[in-house]
Protein backbone atom coordinates (compact mmCIF):
# COMPACT_ATOMS: atom_id res chain seq x y z
CA UNK A 1 0.00 0.00 0.00
CA UNK A 2 1.62 3.22 -0.93
CA UNK A 3 2.69 5.96 2.08
CA UNK A 4 3.58 8.93 2.83
CA UNK A 5 7.34 8.82 3.69
CA UNK A 6 9.06 11.31 5.80
CA UNK A 7 12.46 11.42 7.71
CA UNK A 8 13.48 12.09 10.37
CA UNK A 9 10.87 9.95 12.67
CA UNK A 10 13.14 12.34 15.79
CA UNK A 11 15.36 15.36 15.74
CA UNK A 12 16.73 16.82 19.00
CA UNK A 13 18.51 19.84 18.10
CA UNK A 14 19.70 22.98 20.55
CA UNK A 15 17.77 26.17 19.37
CA UNK A 16 19.57 28.62 16.84
CA UNK A 17 20.54 25.02 14.83
CA UNK A 18 19.47 24.67 11.70
CA UNK A 19 16.57 21.68 11.01
CA UNK A 20 15.39 19.90 7.91
CA UNK A 21 12.94 17.84 7.47
CA UNK A 22 12.15 15.62 4.21
CA UNK A 23 8.52 14.06 3.27
CA UNK A 24 8.01 12.09 0.08
CA UNK A 25 4.14 11.75 -1.01
CA UNK A 26 2.04 9.18 -2.27
CA UNK A 27 2.97 8.57 -6.15
CA UNK A 28 0.77 10.68 -8.25
CA UNK A 29 -0.67 13.03 -5.62
CA UNK A 30 -0.16 16.60 -6.58
CA UNK A 31 -1.20 18.25 -3.59
CA UNK A 32 1.34 18.52 -0.46
CA UNK A 33 0.41 19.74 3.09
CA UNK A 34 2.83 20.49 6.15
CA UNK A 35 1.05 20.52 9.37
CA UNK A 36 2.54 21.60 12.54
CA UNK A 37 1.18 19.77 15.95
CA UNK A 38 1.79 21.00 19.42
CA UNK A 39 1.86 18.66 22.37
CA UNK A 40 -2.36 18.57 23.21
CA UNK A 41 -3.52 20.38 20.19
CA UNK A 42 -4.71 19.57 16.56
CA UNK A 43 -2.50 19.97 13.45
CA UNK A 44 -2.71 23.09 11.95
CA UNK A 45 -1.50 23.90 8.72
CA UNK A 46 1.75 25.41 7.61
CA UNK A 47 1.79 24.78 3.88
CA UNK A 48 0.13 23.41 1.20
CA UNK A 49 1.53 22.82 -2.46
CA UNK A 50 -0.09 22.18 -5.67
CA UNK A 51 2.77 20.27 -8.12
CA UNK A 52 5.89 22.88 -7.20
CA UNK A 53 3.34 26.09 -6.49
CA UNK A 54 3.01 27.39 -2.74
CA UNK A 55 -0.95 27.93 -2.88
CA UNK A 56 -1.21 28.59 1.12
CA UNK A 57 1.76 30.04 3.38
CA UNK A 58 -0.56 32.38 4.99
CA UNK A 59 0.58 29.94 8.27
CA UNK A 60 4.30 29.82 7.79
CA UNK A 61 6.30 31.80 10.17
CA UNK A 62 8.57 32.86 7.19
CA UNK A 63 10.99 34.57 9.25
CA UNK A 64 12.70 31.11 10.45
CA UNK A 65 10.51 28.87 8.62
CA UNK A 66 10.70 27.75 4.67
CA UNK A 67 9.72 25.03 2.03
CA UNK A 68 9.98 23.65 -1.42
CA UNK A 69 8.80 21.38 -3.34
CA UNK A 70 11.25 22.38 -6.43
CA UNK A 71 10.17 19.21 -8.67
CA UNK A 72 6.73 19.14 -7.90
CA UNK A 73 7.22 15.64 -6.17
CA UNK A 74 8.96 15.15 -2.60
CA UNK A 75 9.41 18.26 -0.11
CA UNK A 76 11.52 20.02 2.50
CA UNK A 77 10.91 21.82 5.43
CA UNK A 78 13.13 24.02 6.70
CA UNK A 79 13.71 25.71 10.29
CA UNK A 80 16.55 28.21 10.48
CA UNK A 81 17.09 29.25 13.56
CA UNK A 82 15.30 26.70 15.44
CA UNK A 83 13.37 28.30 18.90
CA UNK A 84 12.63 26.30 21.88
CA UNK A 85 8.87 26.80 20.63
CA UNK A 86 9.02 24.76 17.47
CA UNK A 87 9.10 21.95 19.82
CA UNK A 88 6.35 19.90 18.37
CA UNK A 89 5.40 17.29 15.59
CA UNK A 90 5.78 17.96 12.11
CA UNK A 91 3.06 16.32 10.13
CA UNK A 92 3.23 15.67 6.10
CA UNK A 93 0.00 14.57 4.42
CA UNK A 94 -0.80 14.29 0.27
CA UNK A 95 -4.23 14.31 -1.55
CA UNK A 96 -4.43 13.43 -4.94
CA UNK A 97 -6.94 16.22 -5.97
CA UNK A 98 -6.10 19.40 -7.15
CA UNK A 99 -6.25 21.63 -4.80
CA UNK A 100 -9.75 21.14 -3.79
CA UNK A 101 -9.47 18.59 -1.35
CA UNK A 102 -9.93 15.26 -1.71
CA UNK A 103 -9.14 13.00 0.54
CA UNK A 104 -5.81 13.68 2.96
CA UNK A 105 -3.02 10.81 4.05
CA UNK A 106 -0.34 11.23 6.53
CA UNK A 107 2.91 10.14 7.12
CA UNK A 108 4.71 8.84 10.49
CA UNK A 109 5.53 12.65 11.46
CA UNK A 110 9.08 14.11 12.52
CA UNK A 111 8.74 14.65 16.06
CA UNK A 112 10.92 17.73 17.01
CA UNK A 113 12.93 18.70 20.07
CA UNK A 114 14.32 21.98 20.46
CA UNK A 115 16.70 22.52 23.71
CA UNK B 1 -12.78 31.08 9.48
CA UNK B 2 -14.72 27.67 9.92
CA UNK B 3 -14.45 27.10 13.27
CA UNK B 4 -14.50 22.98 14.33
CA UNK B 5 -15.26 21.74 18.19
CA UNK B 6 -15.08 18.58 18.92
CA UNK B 7 -17.36 16.62 21.78
CA UNK B 8 -16.27 14.78 24.59
CA UNK B 9 -12.81 16.73 25.03
CA UNK B 10 -12.12 13.23 27.13
CA UNK B 11 -13.91 10.13 27.28
CA UNK B 12 -12.98 7.05 29.50
CA UNK B 13 -14.34 3.54 29.11
CA UNK B 14 -14.58 0.06 29.84
CA UNK B 15 -13.45 -2.58 27.20
CA UNK B 16 -17.00 -3.58 25.06
CA UNK B 17 -18.46 -0.72 25.86
CA UNK B 18 -20.17 1.91 22.99
CA UNK B 19 -19.33 5.45 22.34
CA UNK B 20 -19.95 8.37 20.72
CA UNK B 21 -17.94 11.56 19.25
CA UNK B 22 -18.95 14.08 17.95
CA UNK B 23 -17.90 16.92 15.62
CA UNK B 24 -19.61 20.36 15.32
CA UNK B 25 -18.55 23.07 12.24
CA UNK B 26 -19.24 26.48 12.16
CA UNK B 27 -19.86 26.79 7.85
CA UNK B 28 -20.77 24.73 4.79
CA UNK B 29 -17.80 22.09 4.05
CA UNK B 30 -16.84 20.14 0.77
CA UNK B 31 -14.91 17.41 2.65
CA UNK B 32 -14.73 16.11 6.42
CA UNK B 33 -11.84 12.95 7.60
CA UNK B 34 -12.26 11.42 10.69
CA UNK B 35 -8.24 10.41 12.31
CA UNK B 36 -7.26 8.56 14.73
CA UNK B 37 -3.97 9.79 16.11
CA UNK B 38 -2.05 6.17 17.55
CA UNK B 39 0.75 6.57 20.19
CA UNK B 40 3.48 7.25 18.21
CA UNK B 41 1.77 10.24 16.59
CA UNK B 42 0.48 9.08 13.40
CA UNK B 43 -2.49 9.80 12.12
CA UNK B 44 -4.59 7.08 10.93
CA UNK B 45 -7.68 7.16 8.17
CA UNK B 46 -10.80 6.25 9.51
CA UNK B 47 -13.44 7.86 7.39
CA UNK B 48 -13.49 10.12 4.79
CA UNK B 49 -17.44 11.29 4.68
CA UNK B 50 -18.53 14.48 3.66
CA UNK B 51 -22.24 13.41 3.75
CA UNK B 52 -24.25 10.43 4.43
CA UNK B 53 -23.08 7.46 6.87
CA UNK B 54 -20.61 4.58 6.62
CA UNK B 55 -19.24 1.40 8.47
CA UNK B 56 -16.33 -0.15 8.24
CA UNK B 57 -16.38 -3.46 11.26
CA UNK B 58 -16.81 -2.14 14.33
CA UNK B 59 -16.64 1.89 13.77
CA UNK B 60 -19.29 3.96 11.62
CA UNK B 61 -19.66 7.70 10.73
CA UNK B 62 -22.62 9.95 9.80
CA UNK B 63 -22.11 13.66 8.22
CA UNK B 64 -25.33 15.61 8.31
CA UNK B 65 -23.97 18.43 6.77
CA UNK B 66 -26.88 20.54 6.55
CA UNK B 67 -26.46 20.50 9.88
CA UNK B 68 -23.33 20.48 9.88
CA UNK B 69 -22.48 17.71 12.77
CA UNK B 70 -20.92 14.29 11.94
CA UNK B 71 -20.60 11.82 14.23
CA UNK B 72 -17.89 8.94 14.65
CA UNK B 73 -19.46 5.85 16.49
CA UNK B 74 -17.59 3.12 18.29
CA UNK B 75 -19.22 -0.45 18.90
CA UNK B 76 -17.49 -3.02 21.41
CA UNK B 77 -14.44 -0.68 22.30
CA UNK B 78 -11.15 -2.74 22.50
CA UNK B 79 -7.99 -0.94 24.44
CA UNK B 80 -6.62 -0.73 21.05
CA UNK B 81 -9.19 2.00 20.43
CA UNK B 82 -7.37 4.34 23.21
CA UNK B 83 -5.85 7.40 21.40
CA UNK B 84 -7.07 10.32 19.95
CA UNK B 85 -10.08 11.11 17.60
CA UNK B 86 -9.58 14.11 15.00
CA UNK B 87 -12.23 15.27 12.94
CA UNK B 88 -10.85 17.75 9.57
CA UNK B 89 -12.89 19.79 7.60
CA UNK B 90 -12.56 21.34 4.46
CA UNK B 91 -14.47 24.71 4.42
CA UNK B 92 -16.33 25.46 0.84
CA UNK B 93 -14.10 27.25 -0.97
CA UNK B 94 -11.35 27.09 1.26
CA UNK B 95 -8.75 24.38 -0.19
CA UNK B 96 -7.79 23.50 2.83
CA UNK B 97 -8.29 21.23 5.86
CA UNK B 98 -8.56 22.64 9.58
CA UNK B 99 -9.26 19.84 12.44
CA UNK B 100 -11.01 20.28 15.44
CA UNK B 101 -9.31 19.88 19.05
CA UNK B 102 -9.37 16.02 19.40
CA UNK B 103 -11.01 13.58 21.79
CA UNK B 104 -9.20 12.20 23.50
CA UNK B 105 -10.37 8.54 24.60
CA UNK B 106 -8.88 5.87 27.09
CA UNK B 107 -10.42 2.34 27.06
CA UNK B 108 -9.43 0.09 30.09
CA UNK B 109 -9.21 -3.45 29.88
Amino acid sequence: EAEVAQSPRYKITEKSQAVAFWCDPISGHATLYWYRQILGQGPELLVQFQDESVVDDSQLPKDRFSAERLKGVDSTLKIQPAELGDSAMYLCASSQEDRAGGELFFGEGSRLTVL
Amino acid sequence: GIQVEQSPPDLILQEGANSTLRCNFSDSVNNLQWFHQNPWGQLINLFYIPSGTKQNGRLSATTVATERYSLLYISSSQTTDSGVYFCAVEGSGTYKYIFGTGTRLKVLA
